[in-house]
């Protein structure tokens, strides 16, 4: 059973464009993370949101919280080749346990 | 500033052979400890964590098995590979309170002929 059901699977854009990727669950989590995995690579760390509600950007990139803590989104602005790559969403239900990980969503952004 | 290692960054290995994956964290005492796998560009499968030295929780029943000898130290092993443990095998820390924020290594890329 997938915790974390993220939306689209791939996402073929140009560049300039605007998207929005989505990351839902029937689950509350105390915390939700987005993470971006280029490939052949570890992924990395994006952004961390806690308050049902809670909005955070950065630069292009704008994430929020739903305020049942149990969805997010992932917008962004004029897409750029560089954002390219395997976005994926996490999840803490609980204080200890481990992260539960989305799918993700494929992103190519070409020039 | 914290790092993780983790080795080798890739591996191939015949069936039936043993595996064994290293993965240290500097920096920080008392991690916890994850072992992901991740299928052709797609999510992570949560495969072991620790929270601790000899703590060890399995999520999957599987051909692998996860010691946690030293502090820092996570290792994953099998005693026989099968074709099916081939992918992209990730390790990565979480502080051990607060908000479990993942930090990963560069992975490693299992190939079983």
């Amino acid at each position: 059973t997938q915790l974390l059901e993220q939306s689209p699977q791939f996402l073929s854009i140009q560049e300039g464009e605007n998207l929005t990727v989505y990351c839902n669950s029937s689950s509350v989590f105390s915390s939700l993370q987005w993470y971006r995995q280029e490939p052949g690579e570890g992924p990395v760390l994006l952004v961390t949101v806690v308050t049902g509600g809670e909005v955070k950007k950065l630069k292009r990139l704008t994430f929020q919280f739903g305020d049942a803590r149990k969805d997010s989104s992932l917008h962004i602005t004029a897409a750029q080749p560089g954002d390219t790559g395997l976005y994926l969403c996490a999840g803490e239900r609980h204080s200890g346990y481990a992260l539960n990980f989305g799918k993700g969503t494929s992103l190519l952004v070409t020039p | 500033s914290q790092t993780i290692h983790q080795w080798p960054a890739t591996l191939v290995q015949p069936v039936g052979s043993p595996l064994s994956l290293e993965c240290t964290v500097e920096g920080t005492s008392n991690p916890n400890l994850y072992w992901y796998r991740q299928a052709a560009g797609r999510g992570l499968q949560l495969l072991f964590y620790s929270v601790g030295i000899g703590q060890i929780s399995s999520e999957v029943p599987q051909n692998l098995s996860a010691s946690r000898p030293q502090d820092r130290q996570f290792i994953l092993s099998s005693k026989k590979l099968l074709l099916s443990d081939s992918g992209f095998y990730l390790c990565a820390w979480s502080r051990p309170t607060g908000i479990a924020e993942a930090f990963f290594g560069q992975g490693t890329r299992l190939t079983v002929v």
